[in-house]
């Protein structure tokens, strides 16, 4: 079974571009969320995609979004970036109901210059 | 509303010597547990999960935990240490009711085995 594979693996931006980072979940798995992690403030949850609609939203500005395709595969878009969103992005995919857990991705390491 | 606290940011163990990480979480009602290990510069991969039933959870490469109701814990332990177990490891929690699905993770413990 493949895994979760996020593209890309690395990628360098310069602040007010925007970036745009693409998952592909489990095969038959209906849920995708994202995560930032910085060593400063951990695991923080951006956001939670299934069957194409967001049912969960963390606590970042709007500069962060998302989406969900028919197929599941998800991307969250990230725009006029800033020095501060500099991190490892990790894309999760679940079956979508309570109790299942997640399989992460290897993460895209975003570096704003 | 839940929160998960892992005692310990490092924890330094021998090798061969126990592994004992600490995970306390706050509900109103027991949650589902989990524990993730990550290692550098890749995602995390689940090591074990507790949702109903057994409250001593076996998990991958000799991990076990002990979900304890009473004391709202959930740690994690290895008999024997071994150099491969060095990375940062992650207790989380998630509600057990349907209708919200998001999972809210401790600031993670980053072990090291000494040889």
């Amino acid at each position: 079974k493949a895994g979760v594979t996020q593209t890309p693996r690395y990628l360098i931006k310069t602040r007010g571009q925007q970036v745009t980072l693409s998952c592909s979940p489990i095969s038959g798995h209906r849920s995708v969320s994202w995560y930032q992690q910085t060593p400063g403030q951990g695991l923080q949850f951006l956001f939670e995609y299934f069957s194409e609609t967001q049912r969960n939203k963390g606590n970042f500005p709007g500069r962060f979004s998302g989406r969900q395709f028919s197929n599941s595969r998800s991307e969250m878009n990230v725009s006029t970036l800033e020095l501060g969103d500099s991190a490892l992005y990790l894309c999760a995919s679940s079956p979508g109901t309570p109790g299942e857990g997640y399989t992460f991705g290897s993460g895209t390491r975003l570096t704003v210059v | 509303a839940q929160s998960v606290t892992q005692l310990g940011s490092h924890v330094s163990v021998s090798e061969g010597a126990l592994v004992l990480l600490r995970c306390n979480y706050s509900s109103s009602v027991p949650p589902y547990l989990f524990w993730y290990v990550q290692y550098p510069n890749q995602g995390l991969q689940l090591l074990l999960k507790y949702t109903t039933g057994a409250t001593l959870v076996k998990g991958i490469n000799g991990f076990e935990a002990e979900f304890k109701k009473s004391e709202t814990s959930f740690h994690l332990t290895k008999p024997s240490a071994h150099m491969s177990d060095a990375a940062e490891y992650f207790c989380a929690v998630s509600p057990a009711t349907s209708g919200t699905y998001k999972y809210i993770f401790g600031t993670g413990t980053r072990l090291k085995v000494l040889a």
